[in-house]
């Protein structure tokens, strides 16, 4: 199993731009979360989802969009992007009846 | 509503010395209460959670944290601390009935001196 994979990496972008952010898993399972990383702040939810189809707002979910069309994939958007979203942005998944997320590598954001 | 908090930013030990990273939780309901840490530019690993069984949870890498439910803390401790440790340190916890969403501290970064 390759886990939670997200690309890209590494993202510079310009404010107004938009991107998508992606994320993947081949573990099966149903829960599947968008968090940023701030310095400080720990690690804030944005926005999660508990199966293909249904999805919710975290803590943070202003600026961001989300879909989820498989169990594998869950996409994080950003439709118009403002120094503030400046972050490293993490996803994690579950299995919906367990309480342990696995997480990703992240994808650090700069947006000047 | 869940909140975490991390008592200090940053912490310094020598190798070889005790490492004690504190997290104080606000829950309204029995939680479940996590650490996690993450190595420079990598992702967040588990190192131990507690979910109701017993107090003193082992974890990997030779850390351990208690649950002290009358303190409302669960403090992550480890007794020699290695180079390799050096690391941020999350403390998250989650509750069953929120749909274990997890709402984490804001981290301790760990120094290991040689």
């Amino acid at each position: 199993n390759a886990g939670v994979t997200q690309t890209p990496k590494f993202q510079v972008l310009k404010t107004g731009q938009s991107m998508t952010l992606q994320c993947a898993q081949d573990m099966n399972h149903e829960y599947m979360s968008w968090y940023r990383q701030d310095p400080g702040m720990g690690l804030r939810l944005i926005h999660y989802s508990v199966g293909a189809g249904i999805t919710d707002q975290g803590e943070v979910p202003n600026g961001y969009n989300v879909s989820r069309s498989t169990t594998e994939d869950f996409p994080l958007r950003l439709l118009s992007a403002a120094p503030s979203q400046t972050s490293v942005y993490f996803c994690a998944s579950r299995l919906d009846s367990t309480d342990t997320q696995y997480f990703g590598p992240g994808t650090r954001l700069t947006v000047l | 509503a869940q909140s975490v908090t991390q008592l200090g930013s940053h912490v310094s030990v020598s190798e070889g010395a005790l490492v004690l990273l504190r997290c104080n939780y606000s829950s309204s309901v029995p939680p479940y209460l996590f650490w996690y840490v993450q190595y420079p530019n990598q992702g967040l690993q588990l190192l131990l959670k507690y979910t109701s069984a017993a107090t003193l949870v082992k974890g990997i890498n030779g850390f351990e944290a208690e649950f002290k439910k009358s303190e409302t803390s669960f403090h992550l401790t480890k007794p020699s601390a290695h180079m390799s440790d050096a690391a941020e340190y999350f403390c998250a916890v989650s509750e069953k009935a929120a749909g274990n969403k997890l709402t984490f501290g804001g981290g301790t970064r760990v120094l290991v001196k040689p």
